[in-house]
């Protein structure tokens, strides 16, 4: 099955840094790869998504990025404020026989530090 | 708008006790899922259901069971709690089962088993 592997597990950067965060994914019949906020106490939040036929999409400060052939995919936050503090998870769907079903990465903490 | 919600927001329980997480949603949507948090290992899916009438089975089912008799509501229950099932979980829902709906959800259960 579908195996998804999410680094760095902590990232602390200075506000108004970048913020990058790495996945990879096992199986290449995925096509749909979303990326999601948890902020403390609430659940996941969608905030981008990428679909296999796309290389790069954009959204404010926010883009994910898709390299099929190596079968991985990045978030790139720009100008990061206090605000993106939050645990994000990448996620990659197996393939239209899996409907929408997820597999998520494990999370990465992010530390926007002021 | 209420969107997502779930009872109880935490609980603590006796090993071999039964609990029932309760979620309902007021968006119409036909697909609905459950996953399990735990530090290091990201959102796992437990359940899912496409359709009222349906379930499924996704990576960690084991221990638990569903039910959907309709729309809005999908209750999760633990036949006979184990230790190994404290955990957060959430109960997201997404218009179709189809790939690439965004899922939506709700605010957690923590679930402590003694």
């Amino acid at each position: 099955g579908e195996n998804v592997e999410q680094h760095p597990s902590t990232l602390s950067v200075q506000e108004g840094d970048s913020a990058v965060i790495k996945c990879t994914y096992s199986d290449s019949a995925s096509n749909y790869f979303p990326w999601y906020k948890q902020e403390l106490g609430k659940g996941p939040q969608l905030i981008i998504d990428i679909r296999s036929n796309v290389g790069e999409k954009k959204d404010q400060r926010i883009a994910v990025t898709l390299n099929k052939t190596a079968k991985h995919f990045s978030l790139h936050i720009t100008e990061t404020q206090p605000e993106d503090s939050a645990v994000y998870f990448c996620a990659a769907n197996p393939g239209p026989e899996y409907g929408n079903k997820l597999v998520f990465g494990a999370g990465t903490i992010l530390r926007v530090k002021s | 708008t209420a969107g997502i919600t779930q009872a109880p927001t935490s609980q603590i329980l006796a090993a071999g006790r039964s609990m029932t997480l309760r979620c309902t949603q007021d968006m119409r949507h036909n697909a609905m899922y459950w996953y399990r948090q735990d530090l290091g290992l990201g959102l796992r899916l437990i359940h899912y259901s496409n359709t009222a009438g349906t379930t499924g089975k996704g990576e960690v089912p084991d221990g638990y069971s569903v039910s959907r008799a309709n729309t809005d509501d999908f209750p999760l229950t633990l036949a006979s709690a184990v230790p190994s099932q404290t955990s957060v979980y959430f109960c997201a829902s997404s218009l179709t089962g189809s790939v690439g709906g965004e899922q939506f959800f709700g605010p957690g259960t923590r679930l402590t088993v003694l």
